[in-house]
């Protein structure tokens, strides 16, 4: 499995935009950017996914860089709910369905009211 | 949408006990995954089905793990003799069989071998 590389933690004030890197140097053309995330005491929640372009939705933005090695997930405005583990993964997409995700260590983000 | 549900929330049980761990998908998801989360090693993935068959079991741990999925609805996680070293949450996961859909989580079962 390709792999990604997260900052292990990273602090932001609350009501401010939070900016999440992830770097994946050996990503190959057919793995999707997927990000994940993990309130205490409950399962993994989806949150996005791309390819190459950059991608919008209700919880966050996805910003891919030009070469896809590495991604940013962007939270607008960050809650005290937001404070989370969040886990960049690359997943294969094969043809036969859905692929397994394997997760990191993902980043802990610690909103700061 | 009731979401994936699993059962028990929290196992506390004794070692070399038997310990059977269920998981209801979400109806319509045709993929199942089953995931085992711990401190030391994060999430891993230990088996995960498509159409109820066994796609990928190459993260289960040993021969005292073992896992079915009778039918669309319904799947288990059993664990025969359970050690110690099995405490951990254990996830249940599902999706739908299309491409990058997402994966659906359960809220876990907290399991505790003393």
């Amino acid at each position: 499995d390709a792999k990604t590389t997260q900052p292990n933690s990273m602090e932001s004030n609350e009501e401010e935009p939070v900016h999440l890197p992830c770097n994946h140097s050996t990503i190959s053309g057919t793995d999707y950017i997927h990000w994940y995330r993990q309130l205490p005491s409950q399962g993994p929640e989806y949150v996005i996914h791309g390819l190459t372009s950059n991608v919008n939705n209700r919880m966050a933005s996805l910003a891919i860089a030009e070469d896809r090695k590495s991604s940013t997930l962007i939270l607008h405005r960050a809650t005290l709910r937001d404070a989370a583990v969040y886990y960049c993964i690359l997943r294969v997409v094969s043809g036969f369905g859905n692929e397994k995700l394997t997760f990191g260590t993902g980043t802990r983000l610690t909103i700061i009211p | 949408d009731a979401g994936v549900i699993q059962s028990p929330r929290h196992e506390v049980t004794e070692m070399g006990q038997e310990v059977t761990l269920r998981c209801k998908p979400i109806s319509g998801h045709n993929s199942l995954f089953w995931y085992r989360q711990t401190m030391m090693r994060g999430l891993e993935l230990l088996i995960y089905f498509n159409n109820n068959v066994p796609i990928d079991d190459s993260g289960m741990p040993e021969d005292r793990f073992s896992a079915k999925m009778p039918n669309a609805s319904f799947s288990t996680l059993k664990i025969q003799p359970s050690e110690p070293r099995d405490s951990a949450v254990y996830f249940c996961a599902s999706s739908n069989r299309v491409d990058n859909s997402p994966l659906h989580f359960g809220n876990g079962t907290r399991l505790t071998v003393t």
